[in-house]
């Protein structure tokens, strides 16, 4: 069983739509949760964080962590064509665990 | 320069040539990583240095070898590669291997073996 699972997509939404991007995984002993954007020949660059359960919210993205069911998502409100991008979730527990990737495009 | 930098962006190489990736970041942290991105694939830690010393070696064969003489420097030398090893190579840096949530990445050198 891998550690984290993201589905690589890709999702395609029309500009103004609200994305929901999610990651499950494996090891209860993860206490951070990450999401990681990275644009086309760039490295990634974090987004979010979230320290174990809860939401957090910034700006027109949220963070969610259900540690019962381990699972986390990142929702994106009024989507732009700027946030086209691949979204990485990514975990930490003795070291950093990361998911594929969610390749995602906005049409304007 | 900020953040993390690597040269070269680009590098196609023969399965018979030697070359080195470099890393450098100037953001005064701690540890350093690389990590290998495949398509469809989640990223793959390599090496983990933590203040010059490697703490970590997921496994990596040894046609990889990696080189950090400072803590702003690490280099990946690479030697006798085979098609299968062409993907994306990250820089990584962060202040505190065991504690910090936060990784800061540099653009990657995408490696083609022919």
């Amino acid at each position: 069983q891998k550690e984290v699972e993201q589905d690589p997509g890709p999702l395609s939404v029309p500009e103004g739509a609200i994305v929901s991007l999610n990651c499950t995984y494996s090891n209860s002993a993860f206490q951070y949760f990450m999401w990681y954007r990275q644009y086309s020949r760039k490295g990634p660059e974090l987004l979010m964080y979230t320290y174990s359960s809860g939401n957090k919210e910034d700006g027109r993205f949220t963070a969610q962590v259900d540690k019962s069911s381990k699972y986390i998502s990142l929702f994106i409100r009024d989507s732009q064509p700027s946030d086209s991008a691949t979204y990485l979730c990514a975990m930490r527990g003795n070291q950093f665990y990361f998911g594929t990737g969610t390749s995602l495009t906005v049409i304007p | 320069e900020t953040g993390v930098t690597q040269t070269p962006r680009h590098l196609v190489m023969g399965m018979t040539n030697k070359k080195s990736l470099k890393c450098e970041q100037h953001l005064g942290h701690n540890a350093m990583y690389w990590y290998k991105q495949s398509a469809k694939k989640p990223l793959e830690l390599m090496f983990v240095y933590n203040f010059k010393e490697q703490t970590e070696n997921n496994s990596v064969p040894s046609r990889f070898s990696p080189e950090c003489p400072n803590s702003s420097h690490l280099f990946l030398h690479l030697h006798t590669l085979q098609p299968e090893d062409s993907a994306l190579y990250l820089c990584a840096s962060s202040q505190d291997p065991s504690a910090s949530y936060e990784q800061y990445f540099g653009p990657g050198t995408r490696l083609t073996v022919t």
